[in-house]
């Protein structure tokens, strides 16, 4: 199992960039998370899908996020435009059933210059 | 929102010796989750206890539940090299998927 894939692993980026964060979750899970870590603000939550239906984006900072899954097997997090502040490390997590363990990938470090 | 609250923020402590650290939390919970986390890497899931669970164990790792207190322990006995990491408690609650993550413990164990 290769558990859950993020691409890139570090995305080094302008200001005023477009960037776009893709997960591929676990095969046969059907939640799906996106989060960012900072030292400032620890782990969020950002957005939460099941059964690709994503069902709560409150932790989502500003219009200028966005995220789709448009299947089971892929989700991406988009920011347009990045501003520094948006800094972090980005994970996906999946598991089977909202309730139960979650399986983390390994992040997407992103810096905006 | 960070619901869980672990402590101590940071623990040394010599190969061999056990590791305490505590989960403190608000509302009402389904589960408590913890989490270890390497430097660099991402979070790998440790244990799960449900609200209605006191005590569970897996390997070298303890965990205990106290809904009255509202808080929770993870124990790792005879510690090594390789437990050094972050520790995390996550809380679940009414909204099933929701897990609200706290800052974390980080532990080092000297060889």
């Amino acid at each position: 199992d290769a558990g859950v894939i993020q691409s890139p692993r570090h995305e080094v980026t302008e200001m005023g960039q477009e960037v776009t964060l893709r997960c591929k979750p676990i095969s046969g899970h059907n939640s799906l998370f996106w989060y960012r870590q900072t030292m400032m603000r620890g782990l969020e939550l950002l957005i939460y899908f099941n059964n690709n239906v994503p069902i709560d984006d409150s932790g989502m900072p500003e219009d200028r996020f966005s995220a789709k899954m448009p299947n089971a097997s892929f989700s991406t997090l988009k920011i347009q435009p990045s501003e520094p502040r948006d800094s972090a490390v980005y994970f996906c997590a999946s598991s089977f059933g909202g309730r139960n363990e979650q399986f983390f990938g390994p992040g997407t470090r992103l810096t905006v210059l | 929102s960070q619901q869980g609250e672990e402590d101590p923020q940071a623990l040394s402590i010599q190969e061999g010796e056990n590791a305490t650290m505590n989960c403190s939390y608000k509302t009402s919970i389904n589960n408590l989750q913890w989490y270890r986390q390497n430097s660099g890497r991402g979070l790998v899931h440790l244990i799960l206890i449900r609200s209605n669970e006191r005590e569970k164990h897996s390997g070298r790792l303890r965990v205990t539940l106290d809904t009255s207190k509202k808080s929770s322990s993870l124990l790792i006995t005879a510690s090594r090299a390789a437990d050094t990491a972050s520790y995390f408690c996550a809380t679940g609650g009414s909204n099933d998927y929701k897990l609200s993550f706290g800052a974390g413990t980080t532990v080092t164990v000297r060889a």
